[in-house]
């Protein structure tokens, strides 16, 4: 298996612009998760899916960011408008059955968003 | 609140000699799991090893090891025989009962030649 796939690798914008990332997961995970990483927070869940159904939204940080799941093999995470507070390195991330049962998170290699 | 604490931000060793990273964490759960995931400089995170609660047994995957000591909620890491491949951000973590996994902040280690 490929591994869970995300695009783009890096992308700059300038505030006020769309930006969508994608995520491709391993094939017959149930669960996608998204998180963003800075240095000043870590790494934080924004949104997590089970079987294409969003289960808990808590971290999505406010109204301008949205996840959807449309199918087993894809989702997206939209930030619209993106402002500079917004640059992170966000992943995605992908498991057959949950942390809380041990499953182990498959990470894709992150998307490094600016913006400007 | 669950947490999970790392409290050593980096940490530099000699190549083919050990480090031991500290993690503690706060739950009130009876049974969880406890992980640690490297980052390398690629950014792509990757399992190192996990521990589930209930075994008393310290989990052990090649030159990684780990301590673990549930009454004093402590999860420590140990390399082992450190490579310069080895050299990463590594991350203690655990859903605990939920299905969101708390990281710590991050240890940076690096193995010099």
């Amino acid at each position: 298996d490929a591994g869970v796939i995300q695009s783009p690798r890096h992308e700059v914008t300038e505030m006020g612009q769309e930006v969508t990332l994608r995520c491709k997961p391993i094939s017959g995970h149930d669960y996608l998760f998204w998180y963003r990483q800075t240095m000043m927070r870590g790494l934080e869940l924004l949104i997590y899916f089970n079987n294409n159904v969003p289960i808990d939204d808590s971290g999505m940080p406010e109204d301008r960011f949205s996840a959807k799941m449309p199918n087993a093999s894809f989702s997206t995470l939209k930030i619209q408008p993106s402002e500079p507070r917004d640059s992170a390195v966000y992943f995605c991330a992908s498991s057959f059955y949950p942390g809380v049962q041990g499953g182990e998170l498959f990470f894709g290699e992150g998307s490094r968003l600016t913006v400007l | 609140a669950q947490t999970v604490t790392q409290s050593q931000p980096e940490m530099s060793v000699q190549e083919a000699e050990t480090v031991t990273l500290s993690c503690t964490y706060d739950t009130s759960e009876n049974n969880y799991y406890l992980f640690w995931y490297k980052q390398p400089p690629s950014r792509q995170m990757i399992l190192v090893i996990r521990q589930e609660a209930y075994k008393q047994q310290n989990a052990t995957e090649n030159r990684f090891s780990v301590n673990f000591q549930k009454a004093a909620k402590s999860f420590s890491l140990k390399i082992s025989d450190s490579q310069l491949g080895d050299t990463a951000m590594y991350f203690c973590a655990s859903p605990f009962n939920d299905y969101k996994l708390s990281f710590g902040a991050g240890t940076t280690v690096t193995v010099r030649a």
